[in-house]
């Protein structure tokens, strides 16, 4: 099993549209979550940390289920810009302090 | 300018054939990674370096070697290219002090093919 899953899509859908992505992960010592995109052919760059009590920015929201070892990102009012692939990355406890990266949910928002 | 840059962007090799690739950053920050990229796998982690005098091996070392030359540079080794390393590879760094160095900045990738 894999330590971080993700639905890799892809998800299409409208402009205007609010569509959420689940990413669950094995090791319950998992300490950090964040929400990572990757545009098409570019480099991963953090979207936004994921905290317990979950959190917004913007047209984005951010959820942790720590019981159910589950974290979801929610976009509403979907933009044409936000098509890029959604990587989860999770953080587990140790001194090294690796990201573990999901292979990614592919997003296409349609005109 | 970049702050993570990475050379060469893009390298076709033959099997056998040693590469290196490089990386180099602006951003002061201490701690440097490689990881590669496949469809359907994510990234994944080769090998990482908290100072110059620290290497520390990832999920998937073998096949691959790394010098920190400085705390501003850190380069992959392929001693002898095989097909199966043919990936995307991305430089990434972050800053303990920053947030226990949680954020990573990745560079723009190289894109190698071993034929």
């Amino acid at each position: 099993r894999k330590e971080v899953e993700q639905d890799p899509g892809p998800f299409n859908v409208p402009e205007g549209a609010t569509v959420a992505f689940n990413c669950t992960y094995s090791n319950s010592a998992s300490q950090s979550f964040f929400w990572y995109r990757q545009d098409c052919r570019k480099e991963p760059k953090l979207l936004m940390s994921v905290y317990s009590s979950g959190n917004e920015d913007g047209r984005f929201t951010a959820q942790l289920n720590r019981a159910s070892q589950y974290i979801s990102l929610l976009i509403r009012d979907s933009k044409l810009s936000d098509s890029a692939t959604y990587l989860c990355v999770v953080i587990s406890s140790g001194s090294a302090r690796q990201l573990t990266f999901g292979s990614g949910t592919q997003l296409t928002v349609l005109p | 300018d970049a702050d993570v840059t990475q050379t060469p962007r893009n390298r076709i090799t033959k099997t056998g054939k040693r590469i290196m690739l490089e990386c180099s950053q602006t951003k002061g920050h201490d701690r440097m990674y490689w990881y590669r990229q496949d469809p359907g796998l994510g990234l994944r982690l080769i090998y990482y370096s908290f100072d110059v005098k620290d290497i520390n091996k990832g999920e998937i070392s073998d096949g691959y070697s790394v010098s920190r030359q400085a705390q501003a540079k850190f380069s992959l080794s392929l001693e002898s290219a095989i097909p199966n390393q043919t990936a995307l590879y991305f430089c990434a760094t972050s800053d303990q002090n920053r947030d226990s160095g949680k954020e990573q900045f990745f560079g723009p990738g190289t894109r190698l093919t071993v034929l």
